[in-house]
């Protein structure tokens, strides 16, 4: 059974750096083709994807945040983890974490989701 | 960055009725979107994988089709567990992007 939960801070302030983690069973991955992503979700409005992070350690980033995204990985520990920088009041949201589909090899949607964290970003 | 555009934004009808949904890709993306549901306060759900295959566990009133640039998700006969969000997402690029969505409502 595939199961993901989030975890962060809550809420933060403006210029802080928001650490997130996603804790998986039932999968590992260190296993060929198998990776996870993350996305968000402002109250309201809709989805947008952030990052993926691959089992050979591959990083994908969505390009309008990329220089302030770093997703990795502990294969040892079933986590995943996504930072960003510098957080503005635009980062609030509900982050969700997500297994990309596996069927003997990498296929590239999300087939199980974490139930989301909501973060806040206020001063 | 490929732009998926959802249409209608808001769909509004009677249970019983079939309707289609439309995400329309901004450049050609083969087969390589999914779709989503996503009811009030829940987690996303994948509904349809590559187009048209289905998934195990989602009932066979939903339905996808297209390849391209013009992708349509259908609905045979709605029931009232349906009425939520619908969410498009291409994985053509490794660079995924998602539609805006398509509220589906009760008229």
């Amino acid at each position: 059974q595939v199961t993901l939960k989030e975890s962060g801070p809550g809420i933060l302030q403006p210029s802080q750096t928001l650490s997130l983690t996603c804790t998986f069973s039932g999968f590992s991955l260190s296993t060929y083709g198998m990776g996870v992503g993350w996305i968000r979700q402002p109250s309201g409005k809709g989805l947008e994807w952030l990052a993926n992070i691959w089992w050979d350690d591959d990083k994908y980033y969505n390009p309008s945040l990329k220089n302030r995204l770093t997703i990795s990985k502990d294969t040892s520990n079933n986590q995943a983890f996504l930072k960003i920088t510098n957080v503005d009041t635009a980062d609030t949201a509900t982050y969700y974490c997500a297994r990309i589909g596996y069927n003997s090899g990498p296929e590239d949607y999300f087939d199980y989701w974490g139930q989301g964290v909501m973060v806040t970003v206020s001063s | 960055n490929i732009v998926l555009t959802q249409s209608p934004a808001t769909l509004s009808v009677t249970p019983g009725e079939s309707v289609s949904l439309s995400c329309r890709a901004s450049q050609s993306i083969s087969t390589s979107i999914h779709w989503y549901q996503q009811k009030s306060n829940e987690s996303p759900r994948l509904l349809i994988k590559y187009a048209s295959q289905s998934i195990s566990g989602i009932p066979s009133r939903f339905s996808g089709s297209g390849s391209g640039t013009d992708f349509t998700l259908s609905i045979n006969r709605v029931e009232s567990e349906d009425f939520s969000i619908y969410y498009c997402q291409q994985s053509y690029s490794s660079l995924y992007t998602f539609g805006a969505g398509t509220k589906l409502e009760l008229k």
